[in-house]
């Protein structure tokens, strides 16, 4: 069964203290991984896209990389406005389109 | 630009109205997409729409009643739902469906449903 699972569910950072969000990913014919944000009440907002293994993307302070299990979403120096959920969602060959989500990380990033 | 617009923010009906939820993108997206979000949990996909033609039902009551206009316009008609469809509504846009077309999905603000 293809399954996608982010890990840690919730994570505090003080101001400045980077770490890694991580999403691991069974699936049979991956055809993509994205990353979102997604504020309280809002819709996902896109951050990255990410095909094959090795392939790493930057958004300031932001970096998502990719392994043939899984993707980090490194975060340096975060500041308070980077407090949201980050969702990790996986397109799978065959299934016109559709994106399944894991449960995604509650980042909260504190002064 | 990479907006998708839905109507309205928010909507409170009662179990036995009928209401519309609609979606805009101006991109030349030939894809469209709703997905449900109840809190604390990931959007979870209820149809996709190719080339203004449903493609993917992911087995929704038929009290959700999907309708695509046009390439630009997807509107899910509402009947008779039940306190446990409230939830957050997001419409969502690619390229395509299929194939290497496809790229990231833009989604909208959402719109958040409440059954009373």
């Amino acid at each position: 069964e293809d399954q996608v699972t982010q890990s840690p569910e919730a994570l505090r950072l003080q101001e400045g203290e980077s770490s890694s969000l991580n999403c691991s990913y069974t699936v049979s014919g991956l055809r993509g991984l994205f990353w979102y944000r997604q504020d309280p009440g809002k819709g996902p907002e896109f951050l990255f896209t990410l095909y094959s293994a090795g392939e790493e993307k930057e958004k300031e302070r932001l970096k998502a990389t990719l392994t043939k299990k899984e993707s980090f979403l490194h975060i340096t120096a975060p500041k308070p406005e980077d407090s949201a959920t980050y969702l990790c969602a996986v397109r799978i060959y065959n299934q016109g389109g559709k994106l399944i989500f894991g449960q995604g990380t509650e980042l909260s990033v504190k002064p | 630009d990479t907006e998708v617009t839905q109507t309205p923010k928010h909507l409170v009906m009662g179990m036995t109205n009928k209401k519309s939820l609609k979606c805009e993108q101006h991109m030349g997206h030939r894809a469209m997409y709703w997905y449900k979000q109840k809190a604390k949990k990931p959007p979870e996909l209820m149809f996709v729409y190719s080339y203004e033609k449903l493609s993917i039902n992911e087995s929704v009551p038929s009290r959700f009643s999907p309708e695509c206009p046009n390439s630009s316009l997807l509107n899910l008609h509402l009947h008779a739902l039940q306190p446990e469809d409230s939830a957050l509504y997001l419409c969502a846009s690619s390229p395509s469906s299929t194939g290497a077309g496809w790229t990231e999905a833009f989604f909208g603000q959402g719109t958040r449903l409440t059954v009373v």
